[in-house]
């Protein structure tokens, strides 16, 4: 199945600051996911997007998808220390199959 | 939302004992759920889906002698880890596709430790 790679793998941040994580795919994708996981739940999912160049808001996230469907970012403005997880960005595979990639852990000191 | 539980949320099990876990749909249908499983600080790994009425389908790697998936229900699906080894230890999550929705939803997980 297709597969992604996310990039930073960690992040610290102060509460406060701006939080970017992105997702990057040799192919196509049809579509993306992005879930979240608090230590020690369970992954929840967050939005998907389905079309070149579509930006969704979500209250302080922003999602993009690229022009060419191959790249996709989560933005968080101003991080509160509810925003503590990993965020999982696997697309979308044949028989709703989700492939997780590492993921990027989000830290924030208060 | 959907709602999907597991149980037992955590099992201890000596080594060469069998363990089911049982995932459920709670509010939806789910013909197709999903099998993962997770170390500490690692992604998750999907192990295998689970199709309703047919065999499951597992991913490269996974012996399906010894991880028994049954789907008998549209709500039920279980997880039986045979003959458990401490190398099975881990967390196990499931899922359910609602498809109408095209998003998954995971059930809490069940965290397996074998002695």
């Amino acid at each position: 199945g297709q597969q992604v790679m996310q990039i930073p793998q960690y992040q610290h941040v102060q509460e406060g600051e701006d939080f970017t994580t992105y997702c990057n795919s040799s192919t196509t994708l049809s579509n993306i996911q992005w879930y979240k996981q608090r230590p020690g739940g369970h992954p929840v999912f967050l939005i998907q997007l389905v079309k070149s160049g579509e930006v969704k808001k979500q209250k302080r996230l922003t999602f993009q998808f690229g022009e060419a469907k191959k790249n996709s970012s989560l933005h968080i403005t101003a991080t509160q220390t509810t925003d503590v997880g990993t965020y999982f960005c696997p697309p979308y595979n044949q028989g709703g199959k989700l492939i997780f990639g590492q993921g990027t852990e989000l830290s924030v000191k208060p | 939302g959907a709602v999907v539980s597991q149980h037992p949320s955590r099992v201890i099990c000596k080594s060469g004992t069998s363990v089911k876990i049982e995932c459920r749909s709670l509010d939806f249908q789910a013909t197709t759920m999903f099998w993962y499983r997770q170390f500490p600080k690692k992604s998750l790994m999907l192990m295998a889906t689970s199709n309703e009425g047919s065999k499951a389908t597992y991913e490269q790697g996974v012996e399906k002698d010894k991880f028994l998936i049954n789907h008998a229900s549209l709500t039920l699906s279980t997880l039986t880890v045979t003959s458990a080894h401490p190398e099975d230890s881990s967390f196990y999550i499931c899922s359910a596709r609602l498809i109408v929705y095209n998003e998954q939803f995971f059930g809490p997980g069940t965290r397996l430790t074998v002695l």
